[in-house]
């Protein structure tokens, strides 16, 4: 089971991007890398998730080197309602026992005007 | 994306009593449903994985004379809090997983369990 390790928490300004990054050395060959959202007293959400390379949705994009060690999430021009902790998750989406989602401490982010 | 439903958002109890929480999934069927526990500042611990039709699985360090799933539909997974005391107040959050190759998880909304 892939370990994650992300800074504990990160600041910015509103219009900014943001990149978090998330180390992973023991990812396994089978292994997605997933991230979520969570707001105060709410469940996560689903941001994106990649196996390889890049991947861009409406919200963010997900960068992966060639040797998926690591991953950066992108938020583009964040805004004061992206205040949030984010959780980068690795994990064989064929698991069908939810090992796979393993929170690590997540990166509490804040948006400052 | 599929929805996933908690009830009730919030419960305050005396300690002792006994607290069931619901999870449903609304738009899909869902063999495999996640209960998580999450205490102030912290992350989600996974609690137990409620499979339809058989036992969970707990974690370990969860005792499942405590914490009692039932799994009885696809659409349907309670968790019972039995003699809930003080150090069992926390965030608790389900999710349910569609089956097949892409089983991506989705969250509910969370229950905030208070024991006075």
């Amino acid at each position: 089971l892939a370990k994650t390790t992300q800074p504990i928490s990160m600041d910015s300004y509103e219009g900014q991007e943001v990149n978090i990054t998330c180390s992973h050395n023991n990812i396994a060959t089978n292994d997605y890398i997933t991230w979520y959202q969570q707001f105060p007293s709410q469940g996560p959400r689903f941001i994106i998730q990649g196996y390889k390379t890049k991947v861009t949705n409406e919200v963010a994009s997900l960068f992966i080197p060639a040797d998926r060690k690591s991953s950066t999430l992108s938020l583009p021009r964040v805004s004061l309602s992206d205040t949030a902790v984010y959780y980068c998750l690795v994990g064989d989406k064929r698991d069908n026992y939810g090992q796979n989602f393993v929170f690590g401490p997540g990166t509490r982010l804040s948006v400052l005007p | 994306g599929a929805v996933v439903s908690q009830h009730p958002s919030r419960v305050i109890c005396k300690s002792g009593t006994s607290v069931k929480i619901e999870c449903r999934s609304l738009d899909f069927q869902a063999t495999t449903m996640f209960w998580y526990r999450q205490f102030p500042k912290q992350s989600l611990m996974l609690m137990a994985t409620s499979n339809e039709g058989s036992k969970a699985t707990y974690e370990q360090g969860v005792e499942k004379d405590k914490f009692l799933i039932n799994h009885a539909s696809l659409t349907l997974s309670t968790l019972t809090v039995t003699s809930a005391h003080p150090e069992d107040s926390s965030f608790y959050i389900c999710s349910a997983r569609l089956a097949g190759e892409n089983n991506e998880q989705f969250f509910g909304p969370g229950t905030r369990l208070t024991v006075l």
